[in-house]
C-alpha cells in the first residue's frame, strides 16, 4: 500500500503569511495531484505534476515535486482569507489507482 | 455538462438496511473511483474501475460492492449497513491514467 503523509495537519496564520503544506512518501508515484476542499463540497483540482524536479506556478501557489517522485511540496505567498480550505494531496500509479493524504487544513485570519 | 452527478446527496439508514449511491458521469471517462471521506481526514478509496465490465477494490472494500455495465454509471451498493460506514462518499472520474480526477459533489450517509 502507497501512503502519503501530509504536514502539517492543521495550520493558522494571519493574512499576508507565507506557508508551504508537506507531501512525503517512501513509494514513487507517475504523478501527484495537489486538490483543494472547502466544506460540503468535493475536492477540486489545483494542479497535477508529473516529472521528477517541476516546479509549477499558479498565481501566489507554488508547486513542487521531488527528483525522486515520492514527495512535493505546495507554497503560499502572501496567504489571503479565500485561501482557506483543505489541502489536499493525491499520488497516483499506472495502474489508475490514487492514494490521498489526509489532508491540510489551512486558516487564514483576516 | 453537469460533470459527476452523485445521488442521493443526503441519507439516514438503520444498521442492517441496504442501498445503493448512484454516481453518473457525462464525459465518457473510463476511469471511475469511489471513495470515503471522514472528519479530518483525506480520501480512502473504496473500489474503482478502469472501464465497463472492470471493477477493483482499493483501500477499504469491505462491505461495499460495485458494478460497472455501462461506462456512465457505477452504483455503490452497501450490503448491510453498520455505524462505521457513517460517512461522506465521494465518486471521481478521470479520463486516462495519471490524469486529474473530476469529483462530486458527495453523499452525506449517517447509520443510525
Amino acid at each position: 500500500t502507497q501512503l502519503l503523509e501530509q504536514s502539517p495537519q492543521f495550520l493558522s496564520i494571519q493574512e499576508g503569511e507565507n506557508l508551504t503544506v508537506y507531501c512525503n512518501s517512501s513509494s514513487v508515484f507517475s504523478s501527484l495531484q495537489w486538490y483543494r476542499q472547502e466544506p460540503g463540497e468535493g475536492p477540486v483540482l489545483l494542479v497535477t505534476v508529473v516529472t521528477g524536479g517541476e516546479v509549477k506556478k499558479l498565481k501566489r501557489l507554488t508547486f513542487q515535486f521531488g527528483d525522486a517522485r515520492k514527495d512535493s511540496s505546495l507554497h503560499i505567498t502572501a496567504a489571503q482569507p479565500g485561501d482557506t480550505g483543505l489541502y489536499l494531496c493525491a499520488g497516483g500509479n499506472n495502474a489508475g489507482k490514487s492514494t490521498f493524504g489526509d489532508g491540510t487544513t489551512l486558516t487564514v485570519k483576516p | 455538462n453537469a460533470g459527476v452527478t452523485q445521488t442521493p446527496k443526503f441519507q439516514v439508514l438503520k444498521t442492517g438496511q441496504s442501498m445503493t449511491l448512484q454516481c453518473a458521469q457525462d464525459m465518457n471517462h473510463e476511469y471511475m473511483s469511489w471513495y470515503r471521506q471522514d472528519p479530518g481526514m483525506g480520501l480512502r478509496l473504496i473500489h474503482y474501475s478502469v472501464g465497463a465490465g472492470i471493477t477493483d477494490q482499493g483501500e477499504v472494500p469491505n462491505g461495499y460492492n460495485v458494478s460497472r455495465s455501462t461506462t456512465e454509471d457505477f452504483p455503490l451498493r452497501l450490503l448491510s449497513a453498520a455505524p462505521s460506514q457513517t460517512s461522506v462518499y465521494f465518486c471521481a472520474t478521470r479520463d486516462r491514467v495519471n490524469q486529474p480526477q473530476h469529483f462530486g459533489d458527495g453523499t452525506r450517509l449517517s447509520i443510525l
